[in-house]
């Protein structure tokens, strides 16, 4: 069945230092890429996607990379400050209405002052 | 526009019994899915309705059930609870006839403690 795999689970930078995190999908017929972030308490909510038609979108310190023939993609943080701190998810999804969309496990980043 | 609202926001049952949560979407959002989420597994699919049906389905048991209403609002109902479904349920609505093609608005949630 489908399956996105995100690494790293844990990510510690210091601030002002980047980050990646990524993932790799199963399903080829995936084009829509979105990233949710989860701060602590909080409800998931989408800070930046991408859909296969583009190779990379970038939103101020946010930046998403995809590479459709490996079937990975990337979320960069530049610049980090402490309010990225959270949990950060990958997901993908099909384009038809039969499909759904499915998360990575996510990644706690943490940002050392 | 309001956001998704969920309720209750925490329930406390005991092993065995069942039981029933609710989701309003945005308004206008014809699509609501809901996700099960644990410290270990992340996100966890379980399913999506659009115009009253059932669109997709992920792996969970019979026990996990769900239905939605002519004015979108969803519930989903889990029976003979056990152990394992002490969680955190999400659900989320979108405004795309494509189900996840367009971003999903989260609620708050639902915790859930079974004991």
């Amino acid at each position: 069945g489908e399956n996105v795999e995100q690494h790293p689970s844990t990510l510690s930078v210091q601030e002002g230092d980047s980050a990646v995190i990524k993932c790799t999908y199963s399903d080829s017929a995936s084009n829509y890429f979105p990233w949710y972030k989860q701060e602590l308490g909080k409800r998931p909510q989408l800070i930046i996607d991408i859909r296969s038609n583009v190779g990379e979108k970038k939103d101020q310190r946010i930046a998403v990379t995809l590479n459709k023939t490996a079937k990975h993609f990337s979320l960069h943080i530049t610049e980090t400050q402490p309010e990225d701190s959270a949990v950060y998810f990958c997901a993908a999804a099909g384009y038809s209405s039969a499909s759904k969309i499915i998360f990575g496990s996510g990644t706690r980043l943490s940002i050392r002052p | 526009k309001a956001g998704v609202t969920q309720t209750p926001r925490y329930l406390i049952k005991t092993r065995g019994q069942q039981v029933t949560l609710s989701c309003s979407p945005i308004s206008g959002h014809r699509s609501v899915s809901w996700y099960q989420q644990t410290p270990g597994q992340g996100l966890q699919f379980l399913f999506e309705y659009f115009s009253e049906t059932q669109r997709n389905k992920g792996n969970f048991p019979g026990r996990f059930s769900g239905r939605q209403f002519s004015n979108s609002r969803s519930e989903m109902n889990v029976s003979t609870l056990e152990l394992g479904d002490s969680a955190l349920y999400l659900c989320a609505s979108s405004s795309s006839l494509a189900g996840g093609l367009n971003e999903q608005f989260f609620g708050p949630g639902t915790r859930l403690t079974v004991l």
